[in-house]
């Protein structure tokens, strides 16, 4: 398996257009997690799937964001309209249950 | 709620000398624990896990982490550190709520290494 892939790994975007970041999921797994990773906040959990339904979105920091997962090799996180505090890595990340979780690379997005 | 703690935000060590990195959890059950590095620009890769069994456990690159119920403890070690081992580390651990299994991280500890 090629692991999870998230595309693109960087995005540079103005203030005020909408951002999409993708993750495909290692296959079997059905659990998916989306992560933000900055230098202030550290490692923030912001939403997972289990079996492509939204579990958990608490982390989802404000209603400009917003993830799906139409199946179960596919989901995305939107940021609409986007700002510059949302300058960050944005990390998937997937598993089965009680195993550990597999990380993509990351999108680092900066919004300008 | 659940939470980890790792104390430590920035540890530097020299090249050779042991290496540990702290851990606490607050959970009320056994949970499932888990290290993992990232090195810069990279995601994260999977140390350790511990989900049940021997309390002293084996990862990858030479990384161990000991399992304390009592002192609600996953304490990673190292005996002889290497230059390649700088990066950020981070402890984690698997929150059962409500049936579901939910991936919480602590503030992780990055690691500098001294020739």
């Amino acid at each position: 398996d090629a692991g999870v892939i998230q595309s693109p790994r960087h995005e540079v975007t103005e203030m005020g257009q909408e951002v999409t970041l993708r993750c495909k999921p290692i296959s079997g797994h059905d659990y998916l997690f989306w992560y933000r990773q900055t230098m202030m906040r550290g490692l923030e959990l912001l939403i997972y799937f289990n079996n492509n339904v939204p579990i958990d979105d608490s982390g989802m920091p404000e209603d400009r964001f917003s993830a799906k997962m139409p199946n179960a090799s596919f989901s995305t996180l939107k940021i609409q309209p986007s700002e510059p505090r949302d300058s960050a890595v944005y990390f998937c990340a997937s598993r089965r249950l009680n195993t550990e979780a597999f990380f993509g690379q990351g999108t680092r997005l900066t919004v300008v | 709620a659940q939470s980890v703690t790792q104390p430590d935000i920035h540890i530097t060590v020299s090249e050779g000398a042991s290496l540990e990195l702290r851990c606490n959890y607050s959970y009320g059950a056994t949970p499932y624990l888990f290290w993992y590095v990232q090195s810069p620009g990279q995601g994260l890769q999977l140390l350790l896990k511990y989900f049940s069994g021997d309390t002293l456990v084996q990862g990858i690159k030479g990384f161990e982490a000991e399992f304390k119920r009592s002192q609600s403890s996953f304490n990673l070690r190292k005996p002889s550190v290497h230059w390649s081992d700088a990066a950020e580390y981070f402890c984690a651990v698997v929150s059962f709520s409500g049936g579901y299994n939910k991936l919480i991280f602590g503030a992780g500890t990055r690691l500098a290494v001294h020739p």
